[in-house]
């Protein structure tokens, strides 16, 4: 079955303490991506990746870090969490064709939870 | 950059009937994708219909349809026959042209749907 995984679903978490949010998608996709949703704000992408060892900025990256060693994964690593990170969290995958924009896949979600 | 609008931040509707939901956009692009995305109380982001700007013809799935109207950059969904299983958060979306660049969805703000029994 084509999925997005992202663990885990839930984290409640001490300000200052690193973590990492796991992404994996099992379609062979090119391109990731990471969004943040808050109430009355949508859905704001963090950073994304093209390819492997290829990631940019979204509109949001402070406070963010990703990485890319492999095509199904792309971890996002909040390395001093902060209470303004408490958030629902988002992985997105999608095959990059050139033409157009494919379907987006989306993980479960992560709700973090910054005290 | 491109600004997804959606101005019901709330609606409710008597199971079967039907619901209309706007969505309006800005961008300077002629070619891109628009796309309602369904979140239920599961929190999975769920297409619902897409829309690519160059094609004239309006999208419908099922009981789902859009309306777009590329000249006034808007981009309703109607929802016809609602089930109770359409209660859900529905987000408007709009993805650029890949040109091998981010394929970012510049998502709205969100319009929460109820379907009343």
């Amino acid at each position: 079955e084509a999925q997005v995984t992202q663990n885990p679903r839930y984290l409640i978490t001490v300000t200052g303490k690193k973590l990492t949010v796991t992404c994996s998608q099992n379609m062979n996709h090119e391109y990731m991506s990471w969004y943040r949703q808050d109430p009355g704000l949508g859905l704001r992408q963090i950073y994304y990746s093209m390819n492997v060892e290829v990631t940019d900025k979204g509109d949001v990256p402070e406070g963010y870090k990703v990485s890319r060693k492999e095509k199904r994964n792309f971890p996002l690593i909040l390395e001093s969490p902060s209470p303004n990170q408490t958030s629902l969290y988002f992985c997105a995958s999608s095959s990059v064709t050139g033409e157009m924009n494919t379907e987006a896949f989306f993980g479960q979600g992560t709700r973090l939870t910054v005290v | 950059a491109q600004t997804v609008t959606q101005s019901q931040p709330e609606m409710s509707v008597q199971e079967a009937e039907t619901v209309t939901l706007s969505c309006t956009y800005d961008t300077s692009e002629n070619n891109y994708y628009l796309f309602w995305y369904k979140q239920p109380p599961s929190r999975q982001m769920i297409l619902v219909i897409r829309q690519e700007a160059y094609k004239q013809q309006n999208a419908t799935e099922n009981r789902f349809s859009v309306n777009f109207q590329k000249a006034a950059k808007s981009f309703s969904l109607k929802i016809s026959d609602s089930q109770l299983g359409d209660t859900a958060m529905y987000f408007c979306a709009f993805g650029p042209i890949s040109n091998f660049g981010n394929e970012k969805l510049t998502f709205g703000t969100g319009t929460r749907l109820t379907i009343i029994p």
